[in-house]
């Protein structure tokens, strides 16, 4: 059981590259969310989903789009990069009960940096 | 929309002494999450309450969720080094509606 695994772990950009970070849990969670985390600053929602085929807008979600094909995949991508979104990104699954999400379980998170 | 706030934002306590952390939702919550994160780390779950004024207890730590839903609270009795990280709510107004995680209380251990 691997949890949530999240590729890249480093990512150095350049202003107006695109790239897709990428999230895969194995646990078999309806719920998953993608999370950034700026320094000393708390977790924003960037999108989140409930199930495949269906993904909803956090707290932030302009300049990532996201999509959920299937249960295990939950990819972020960044449009075209600019320095604001130099950051800590995490994502995170979780168990639905009736409507509500149980633990979340985060993975190591991708640190990006966007020159 | 929906805002959670903890106070206070930082604390530095000697080893031994209590801390305690404050969680509080502009919204009725269905349930709340506590979550540890240690320096470079991820978050950890630690717990979840869903019941008015439920409280839980794990070892020296202690959980309280509010009469009316919308604020929470962690305590720690006798604090170690290994209790050094920043503890995060999040709460979960139910009906497949989003988690928002409360701004954390990044607590320093002097030894």
């Amino acid at each position: 059981n691997a949890g949530v695994t999240q590729t890249p772990k480093f990512q150095v950009l350049k202003t107006g590259q695109s790239m897709t970070l990428q999230c895969a849990q194995d646990m078999n969670h309806e719920y998953m969310s993608w999370y950034r985390q700026d320094p000393g600053m708390g977790l924003r929602l960037i999108h989140y989903s409930v199930g495949a085929g269906i993904t909803d807008q956090g707290e932030v979600p302009n300049g990532y789009n996201v999509s959920r094909s299937t249960t295990e995949d939950f990819p972020l991508r960044l449009l075209s990069a600019a320095p604001s979104q130099t950051s800590v990104y995490f994502c995170a699954s979780s168990y639905l009960k009736g409507t509500e999400s149980y633990e979340q379980y985060f993975g190591p998170g991708t640190r990006l940096t966007v020159t | 929309g929906q805002q959670v706030m903890q106070i206070p934002q930082y604390q530095h306590v000697q080893e031994g002494e209590d801390f305690t952390t404050y969680c509080n939702s502009s919204t009725t919550l269905s349930n709340i999450q506590w979550y540890k994160q240690r320096p470079g780390g991820h978050p950890v779950f630690l717990i979840q309450l869903v019941k008015s004024g439920e409280v839980k207890k794990q070892k020296r730590l202690t959980f309280q969720f509010g009469e009316a839903k919308k604020n929470s609270s962690l305590h720690i009795t006798a604090t170690q080094t290994t209790d050094v990280g920043t503890y995060f709510c999040a709460g979960d107004r139910g009906g497949y509606q989003k988690v928002t995680f409360g701004t954390g209380t990044k607590l320093q251990v002097i030894p």
